[in-house]
């Protein structure tokens, strides 16, 4: 069955630094998508991405994040400055369309600390 | 504006008693609603999803749920809970129209031998 993956599992970061996040959606995917999960928390919704550029995008998604796909399979989160606060687990999803009752499929997920 | 208050934080039942995890939706326009299921340490899995074409929706894991537009509430039920459905379940939305996914807050799921 295809799924959405996600690399590395945890990553560990000091704070200022930049990271990136990987994602391969699913390949006939249209739309992608990038959710966070602060420990205990609700998901949140942080950019949609669809015809290689971004659809959505919510408040928490400000100057310090941007989203590329690079090529035909990657889509990509990243944090140019990381804070403590951005410590969480970072979900990419996919979906064919957006809204219409087209669940989005999800990886399982970025953990990412930042000390 | 679109969301989903998910009652209860935690619920916790016994093994084989019925599961009972309330949703209750608020939309202007006609929503599309999903349940997810998330086990320690995981990603999100679908458990089942509402699309309009029928109002009592079966998913996986024996799980199901019931859209009732009148009480604005998307309840997942289950007849008979097993140790494996130990986990955080998340009630979502989207909207025709919609890019993304609103969550609840989620709802902790406790079985006791």
């Amino acid at each position: 069955e295809p799924e959405v993956t996600q690399t590395p599992s945890h990553q560990v970061t000091q704070m200022g630094q930049e990271v990136i996040l990987r994602c391969v959606p699913i390949s006939n995917h249209l739309y992608f998508y990038w959710y966070r999960q602060i420990l205990g928390q609700k998901v949140e919704f942080l950019v949609s991405f669809y015809n290689n550029e971004i659809s959505e995008k919510s408040e928490i998604f400000d100057d310090q994040f941007s989203v590329e796909r690079p090529d035909g399979s990657n889509f990509t989160l990243k944090i140019r400055s990381t804070k403590l606060e951005d410590s969480a687990m970072y979900f990419c999803a996919s979906s064919e369309w957006a809204g219409s009752g087209t669940e989005a499929f999800f990886g399982q997920g970025t953990r990412l600390t930042v000390v | 504006a679109q969301s989903v208050t998910q009652l209860g934080s935690h619920v916790s039942v016994s093994e084989g008693a019925l599961v009972l995890l309330r949703c209750n939706y608020s939309s202007s326009v006609p929503p599309y609603l999903f349940w997810y299921v998330q086990y320690p340490n995981q990603g999100l899995q679908l458990l089942l999803k509402y699309t309009s074409a029928a109002t009592l929706v079966k998913g996986i894991n024996g799980f199901e749920a019931e859209f009732k537009k009148s009480e604005t509430s998307f309840h997942l039920t289950k007849p008979s809970a097993h140790m494996s459905d130990a986990a955080e379940y998340f009630c979502a939305v989207t909207y025709t129209g919609g890019f993304k996914t609103i969550f609840g807050a989620g709802t902790r799921l406790f079985v006791k031998a």
